[in-house]
C-alpha cells in the first residue's frame, strides 16, 4: 500500500495564477482532509469530505474550492493564487471512528 | 473556535535529560491525538488518548489525558537525539470532523 500520496510535491505560481493539487488513496478510506501548515500557525482545516460526491468546509475554507468525484482522489483547487496561499499542505483519509493518516505534503509557494 | 495550546514552544536538551510537554484546551474533546512531524514529511501518529485519566506508554514516551479531557501531555525519558522533531497534539471531536491542532512542540536533543 502507497498509504496517501500527493502530488505535486512542489509547485511555484504567480499571482491570480490557478493549480490543483491531488491527493490519491489506497486504503478504502470513507473520509477525507485537506490541510494547511503555516509557520507558527499549526496544521488548519481547509475542507473535508465524508465520501464520494460530498465535500464540507473547515475552519479556513476562503480562496480553495475541492471535489471528491472518486472515493481515493480529493482534489484541493487554487483559481486565483494569493501570496497569502503560499503554505504547505496536507492531504489525510481516514475510516469512520480511526484515526487520521497523513500524505507527505505539498509546499506551495505564490509570488 | 477551539483551542489547543502547546507548551513549550521550543525545548533544547542534553541526551539524558527527562522533558514534558503541555497540550492544555477550554474544550473537551472525545479524544486526542499526538503526532511526530519531522521536516518535510507530514505527521505520523503516536498515539490516541481517548479515556479521561488515561495514561498510555510507548518505550520511553508517557502520555496522559487529562480527567475532564481538555488537556494532556507527554512526557518523553532519557531523551536520545532521535526523539528530536515537531511533536503536534490535535483534539477531535467525533464523527467526520477534522482535527483541531495546537501549534506545536519544536524538541531539539543534543548529543
Amino acid at each position: 500500500n502507497a498509504g496517501v500520496t500527493q502530488t505535486p510535491k512542489f509547485r511555484v505560481l504567480k499571482t491570480g495564477q490557478s493549480m490543483t493539487l491531488l491527493c490519491a488513496q489506497d486504503m478504502n478510506h470513507e473520509y477525507m482532509y485537506w490541510y494547511r501548515q503555516d509557520p507558527g500557525m499549526g496544521l488548519r482545516l481547509i475542507h473535508y469530505s465524508v465520501g464520494e460526491g460530498t465535500t464540507a468546509k473547515g475552519e479556513v475554507p476562503d480562496g480553495y474550492n475541492v471535489s471528491r468525484l472518486k472515493k481515493q482522489n480529493f482534489l484541493l483547487g487554487l483559481e486565483s493564487a494569493a501570496p497569502s496561499q503560499t503554505s504547505v499542505y496536507f492531504c489525510a483519509s481516514k475510516l469512520p471512528g480511526w484515526e487520521q493518516y497523513f500524505g507527505p505534503g505539498t509546499r506551495l509557494t505564490v509570488t | 473556535t477551539q483551542l489547543l495550546e502547546q507548551s513549550p514552544q521550543f525545548l533544547s536538551i542534553q541526551e539524558g535529560e527527562n522533558l514534558t510537554v503541555y497540550c492544555n484546551s477550554s474544550s473537551v474533546f472525545s479524544s486526542l491525538q499526538w503526532y511526530r512531524q519531522e521536516p518535510g514529511e507530514g505527521p505520523v501518529l503516536l498515539v490516541t488518548v481517548v479515556t479521561g485519566g488515561e495514561v498510555k506508554k510507548l518505550k520511553r514516551l508517557t502520555f496522559q489525558f487529562g480527567d475532564a479531557r481538555k488537556d494532556s501531555s507527554l512526557h518523553i525519558t532519557a531523551a536520545q537525539p532521535g526523539d528530536t522533531g515537531l511533536y503536534l497534539c490535535a483534539g477531535a471531536q467525533g464523527g467526520a470532523d477534522g482535527l483541531t491542532f495546537g501549534k506545536g512542540t519544536h524538541l531539539i536533543i543534543q548529543p
